[in-house]
Protein backbone atom coordinates (compact mmCIF):
# COMPACT_ATOMS: atom_id res chain seq x y z
CA UNK A 1 0.00 0.00 0.00
CA UNK A 2 0.80 3.77 -0.66
CA UNK A 3 2.41 5.60 2.69
CA UNK A 4 2.52 9.40 2.37
CA UNK A 5 5.09 11.11 4.90
CA UNK A 6 4.20 14.86 5.62
CA UNK A 7 7.21 17.25 6.93
CA UNK A 8 7.84 18.64 9.29
CA UNK A 9 4.90 17.54 11.57
CA UNK A 10 4.49 20.73 12.94
CA UNK A 11 5.15 23.88 12.34
CA UNK A 12 4.96 27.83 13.77
CA UNK A 13 6.25 30.71 11.69
CA UNK A 14 6.01 34.54 12.29
CA UNK A 15 3.08 36.19 10.41
CA UNK A 16 4.42 37.29 6.82
CA UNK A 17 6.82 34.56 6.76
CA UNK A 18 7.04 32.14 4.20
CA UNK A 19 7.03 28.27 4.91
CA UNK A 20 7.21 25.21 2.87
CA UNK A 21 5.49 21.67 3.73
CA UNK A 22 6.65 18.55 1.71
CA UNK A 23 4.78 15.27 1.07
CA UNK A 24 6.59 12.59 0.03
CA UNK A 25 5.70 8.91 -1.39
CA UNK A 26 7.33 5.51 -1.33
CA UNK A 27 5.00 5.05 -4.84
CA UNK A 28 4.55 7.18 -7.73
CA UNK A 29 1.87 9.77 -7.10
CA UNK A 30 -0.94 9.02 -9.79
CA UNK A 31 -3.01 12.25 -8.20
CA UNK A 32 -2.10 14.13 -5.38
CA UNK A 33 -4.31 16.52 -3.36
CA UNK A 34 -3.68 19.08 -0.95
CA UNK A 35 -6.75 20.03 1.68
CA UNK A 36 -6.59 22.26 4.83
CA UNK A 37 -8.46 21.08 8.46
CA UNK A 38 -9.70 23.40 10.74
CA UNK A 39 -9.19 21.33 14.39
CA UNK A 40 -11.99 18.46 14.51
CA UNK A 41 -14.06 20.14 11.02
CA UNK A 42 -14.02 18.60 7.59
CA UNK A 43 -11.05 19.29 4.76
CA UNK A 44 -11.51 22.51 2.23
CA UNK A 45 -9.83 21.25 -0.99
CA UNK A 46 -6.96 23.64 -2.36
CA UNK A 47 -5.42 21.60 -5.26
CA UNK A 48 -5.41 18.65 -7.17
CA UNK A 49 -2.02 18.08 -9.39
CA UNK A 50 -1.64 15.45 -11.21
CA UNK A 51 1.56 15.78 -13.70
CA UNK A 52 5.06 15.77 -13.64
CA UNK A 53 6.10 19.44 -12.82
CA UNK A 54 2.80 20.62 -12.62
CA UNK A 55 2.73 23.80 -10.60
CA UNK A 56 -0.61 25.28 -9.39
CA UNK A 57 -1.63 28.55 -7.58
CA UNK A 58 -4.18 30.15 -5.24
CA UNK A 59 -3.82 33.29 -3.96
CA UNK A 60 -0.81 33.23 -1.61
CA UNK A 61 -0.36 29.26 -1.72
CA UNK A 62 1.59 27.29 -4.08
CA UNK A 63 1.40 23.31 -4.82
CA UNK A 64 4.29 21.49 -6.78
CA UNK A 65 4.58 18.17 -8.36
CA UNK A 66 8.04 16.98 -9.12
CA UNK A 67 9.06 15.28 -12.21
CA UNK A 68 9.25 12.00 -10.73
CA UNK A 69 5.75 12.35 -9.34
CA UNK A 70 6.84 11.28 -5.75
CA UNK A 71 7.13 14.48 -4.11
CA UNK A 72 5.13 17.65 -3.53
CA UNK A 73 5.42 20.88 -1.52
CA UNK A 74 2.66 23.35 -0.42
CA UNK A 75 4.38 26.80 0.09
CA UNK A 76 3.23 29.86 1.61
CA UNK A 77 3.92 33.13 0.82
CA UNK A 78 3.52 35.86 3.14
CA UNK A 79 1.94 34.09 6.10
CA UNK A 80 -0.99 35.19 8.06
CA UNK A 81 -2.98 33.95 10.96
CA UNK A 82 -5.96 32.59 8.58
CA UNK A 83 -3.46 30.50 7.35
CA UNK A 84 -3.68 28.40 10.07
CA UNK A 85 -4.84 24.64 10.61
CA UNK A 86 -4.00 21.39 9.85
CA UNK A 87 -2.73 20.59 5.74
CA UNK A 88 -2.62 17.39 4.58
CA UNK A 89 -1.74 15.65 1.82
CA UNK A 90 -3.59 12.88 -0.19
CA UNK A 91 -3.35 10.32 -3.38
CA UNK A 92 -5.26 8.49 -5.26
CA UNK A 93 -4.28 4.54 -4.97
CA UNK A 94 -4.83 4.17 -8.74
CA UNK A 95 -0.70 4.46 -10.34
CA UNK A 96 0.52 5.05 -13.56
CA UNK A 97 -0.72 6.90 -16.46
CA UNK A 98 -4.17 5.41 -16.30
CA UNK A 99 -5.34 8.55 -19.01
CA UNK A 100 -5.84 11.24 -16.33
CA UNK A 101 -8.50 9.60 -14.23
CA UNK A 102 -8.57 9.39 -10.20
CA UNK A 103 -10.83 6.84 -8.66
CA UNK A 104 -11.18 8.89 -5.54
CA UNK A 105 -9.55 6.41 -2.92
CA UNK A 106 -7.35 8.28 -1.14
CA UNK A 107 -4.31 7.84 0.97
CA UNK A 108 -3.58 10.97 3.53
CA UNK A 109 -0.42 11.83 5.11
CA UNK A 110 -0.56 12.27 8.85
CA UNK A 111 -0.67 15.96 8.15
CA UNK A 112 1.15 18.92 8.98
CA UNK A 113 -0.18 21.64 12.09
CA UNK A 114 0.71 25.06 11.10
CA UNK A 115 0.85 28.22 13.67
CA UNK A 116 1.01 31.67 12.58
CA UNK A 117 1.61 33.74 15.29
CA UNK A 118 0.52 37.49 14.88
CA UNK B 1 -25.18 25.84 -3.29
CA UNK B 2 -24.99 24.39 -0.26
CA UNK B 3 -21.88 21.74 0.06
CA UNK B 4 -21.53 18.37 1.47
CA UNK B 5 -23.90 18.28 4.60
CA UNK B 6 -23.39 15.52 7.39
CA UNK B 7 -25.57 14.71 10.63
CA UNK B 8 -26.12 14.84 13.22
CA UNK B 9 -22.50 16.52 14.12
CA UNK B 10 -21.74 14.83 17.27
CA UNK B 11 -22.91 10.95 18.77
CA UNK B 12 -22.13 9.27 21.66
CA UNK B 13 -22.67 5.55 21.71
CA UNK B 14 -22.33 2.66 24.24
CA UNK B 15 -19.82 -0.15 22.94
CA UNK B 16 -21.86 -2.81 21.20
CA UNK B 17 -24.53 -0.43 20.07
CA UNK B 18 -24.83 0.24 16.56
CA UNK B 19 -24.96 3.75 14.62
CA UNK B 20 -26.14 5.33 11.61
CA UNK B 21 -24.58 8.38 10.02
CA UNK B 22 -25.73 10.47 7.10
CA UNK B 23 -24.30 12.39 4.29
CA UNK B 24 -25.70 14.81 1.74
CA UNK B 25 -23.46 15.01 -1.37
CA UNK B 26 -22.84 18.42 -3.03
CA UNK B 27 -25.27 19.73 -6.07
CA UNK B 28 -24.67 17.97 -8.72
CA UNK B 29 -22.42 15.34 -7.14
CA UNK B 30 -23.38 11.44 -7.63
CA UNK B 31 -20.34 9.96 -5.58
CA UNK B 32 -20.36 9.58 -2.02
CA UNK B 33 -16.62 8.55 -0.35
CA UNK B 34 -16.71 7.75 3.96
CA UNK B 35 -13.37 8.14 5.89
CA UNK B 36 -12.45 8.01 9.29
CA UNK B 37 -10.45 10.05 11.15
CA UNK B 38 -8.86 9.18 14.37
CA UNK B 39 -7.21 12.13 16.45
CA UNK B 40 -4.05 13.12 15.20
CA UNK B 41 -4.11 11.31 12.48
CA UNK B 42 -4.83 11.53 8.95
CA UNK B 43 -8.58 10.48 7.13
CA UNK B 44 -8.63 6.36 6.11
CA UNK B 45 -10.51 5.29 3.44
CA UNK B 46 -13.64 3.45 4.65
CA UNK B 47 -15.70 2.91 1.16
CA UNK B 48 -17.12 4.64 -1.93
CA UNK B 49 -20.34 4.62 -3.35
CA UNK B 50 -21.52 5.38 -7.06
CA UNK B 51 -24.65 4.44 -8.65
CA UNK B 52 -25.73 2.89 -5.31
CA UNK B 53 -23.55 0.47 -5.56
CA UNK B 54 -20.00 0.13 -3.26
CA UNK B 55 -16.99 0.56 -5.64
CA UNK B 56 -13.95 0.50 -3.60
CA UNK B 57 -13.32 -0.31 -0.14
CA UNK B 58 -11.33 0.18 2.43
CA UNK B 59 -9.22 -1.86 5.26
CA UNK B 60 -12.21 -2.11 7.34
CA UNK B 61 -14.26 -4.59 9.07
CA UNK B 62 -18.08 -5.86 7.85
CA UNK B 63 -18.82 -4.12 11.48
CA UNK B 64 -18.91 -1.00 9.06
CA UNK B 65 -21.54 -0.93 6.27
CA UNK B 66 -22.98 1.49 3.98
CA UNK B 67 -25.63 2.12 1.77
CA UNK B 68 -26.56 5.06 -1.41
CA UNK B 69 -29.91 6.45 -2.16
CA UNK B 70 -31.45 7.30 -6.20
CA UNK B 71 -31.07 10.89 -4.43
CA UNK B 72 -27.12 10.36 -4.10
CA UNK B 73 -27.02 10.92 -0.36
CA UNK B 74 -25.44 8.01 1.99
CA UNK B 75 -25.56 6.33 5.06
CA UNK B 76 -22.73 4.84 6.67
CA UNK B 77 -23.58 2.43 9.69
CA UNK B 78 -21.10 0.77 12.60
CA UNK B 79 -22.59 -2.14 13.96
CA UNK B 80 -20.96 -3.54 17.43
CA UNK B 81 -19.25 -0.60 18.35
CA UNK B 82 -15.80 -0.51 20.16
CA UNK B 83 -13.86 2.17 21.77
CA UNK B 84 -11.69 2.09 18.78
CA UNK B 85 -14.61 3.68 16.46
CA UNK B 86 -14.54 6.55 18.10
CA UNK B 87 -13.50 9.34 15.36
CA UNK B 88 -14.51 12.03 13.44
CA UNK B 89 -16.05 10.34 10.59
CA UNK B 90 -16.20 12.06 7.04
CA UNK B 91 -18.12 11.86 4.24
CA UNK B 92 -16.77 13.51 0.18
CA UNK B 93 -18.60 14.00 -2.47
CA UNK B 94 -17.56 14.45 -5.96
CA UNK B 95 -19.21 14.77 -9.98
CA UNK B 96 -18.05 10.78 -10.46
CA UNK B 97 -15.27 8.83 -9.97
CA UNK B 98 -12.65 10.80 -11.44
CA UNK B 99 -12.97 14.03 -9.86
CA UNK B 100 -11.55 15.65 -6.76
CA UNK B 101 -13.50 15.40 -3.45
CA UNK B 102 -15.27 17.74 -1.49
CA UNK B 103 -15.76 17.00 2.18
CA UNK B 104 -18.87 17.50 4.73
CA UNK B 105 -18.21 18.94 8.34
CA UNK B 106 -17.91 15.49 9.63
CA UNK B 107 -19.74 13.27 12.65
CA UNK B 108 -17.50 13.29 15.83
CA UNK B 109 -18.40 9.74 16.68
CA UNK B 110 -17.88 9.03 20.75
CA UNK B 111 -17.93 5.27 22.02
CA UNK B 112 -17.75 4.85 25.84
Amino acid sequence: SQELEQSPQSLIVQEGKNLTINCTSSKTLYGLYWYKQKYGEGLIFLMMLQKGGEEKSHEKITAKLDEKKQQSSLHITASQPSHAGIYLCGADAVFGDAGGTSYGKLTFGQGTILTVHP
Amino acid sequence: DAGVTQSPTHLIKTRGQQVTLRCSPKSGHDTVSWYQQALGQGPQFIFQYYEEEERQRGNFPDRFSGHQFPNYSSELNVNALLLGDSALYLCASSPGLAFEQYFGPGTRLTVT
